[in-house]
């Protein structure tokens, strides 16, 4: 099993959908967890840290599942420049141990 | 203001040719990371570093070689082994430990001419 897991889409949404990812992560051990967006051709930007209680900013939620390992983005009323590949971090606890980036899950937002 | 660094933007090498990136941060952060992206793709891990004059192999090691000689530097050196350099090539730091996010750089576009 992959560390970090996501599904790679893209996900089509129509403009002014909901649309959520998962990323589910294999080290039990893990603390701390990010979402990116990464624009074409350009480095992937910090969009939100996910707390153990969720985190809102705007349209956009993030939660944290340690039961079943897993992290999801909700992304309200979708604007067309949403449209990028959403990566998700996991840091795991303490020590010299290596974040880990998945793959990404690209988001189209249609007309 | 501190950053992550990479040099060049832009990179067009020969075939046969060993090439270096650069990627120098000024965050005092102990660990730092090479990805390559390919186009349409994910983010591959090529080598890490969680501190100076160490690192390890990634998923993508093969053909790439990386120094940490001090802990605001980590070059990636494309060799002539690497069979298919052309791709985005990006840097990450982080510190060790804690809740803090990871700093990327804006990128190297590598080209194989």
């Amino acid at each position: 099993r992959k560390e970090v897991e996501q599904d790679p889409g893209p996900f089509n949404v129509p403009e002014g959908a909901t649309v959520a990812f998962n990323c589910t992560y294999s080290n039990s051990a893990s603390q701390s967890f990010f979402w990116y967006r990464q624009d074409c051709r350009k480095e992937p930007k910090l969009l939100m840290s996910v707390y153990s209680s969720g985190n809102e900013d705007g349209r956009f939620t993030a939660q944290l599942n340690r039961a079943s390992q897993y992290i999801s983005l909700l992304i309200r009323d979708s604007k067309l420049s949403d449209s990028a590949t959403y990566l998700c971090v996991v840091r795991p606890s303490g020590g010299y141990q290596k974040v880990t980036f998945g793959t990404g899950t690209k988001l189209q937002v249609i007309p | 203001d501190g950053g992550i660094t990479q040099s060049p933007k832009y990179l067009f090498r020969k075939e046969g040719q060993n090439v270096t990136l650069s990627c120098e941060q000024n965050l005092n952060h102990d660990a730092m990371y090479w990805y390559r992206q390919d186009p349409g793709q994910g983010l591959r891990l090529i080598y890490y570093s969680q501190i100076v004059n160490d690192f390890q192999k990634g998923d993508i090691a093969e053909g790439y070689s990386v120094s940490r000689e001090k802990k605001e530097s980590f070059p990636l050196t494309v060799t002539s082994a690497q069979k298919n350099p052309t791709a985005f090539y990006l840097c990450a730091s982080t510190m060790t430990g804690g809740n803090t996010e990871a700093f990327f750089g804006q990128g190297t576009r590598l080209t194989v001419v």
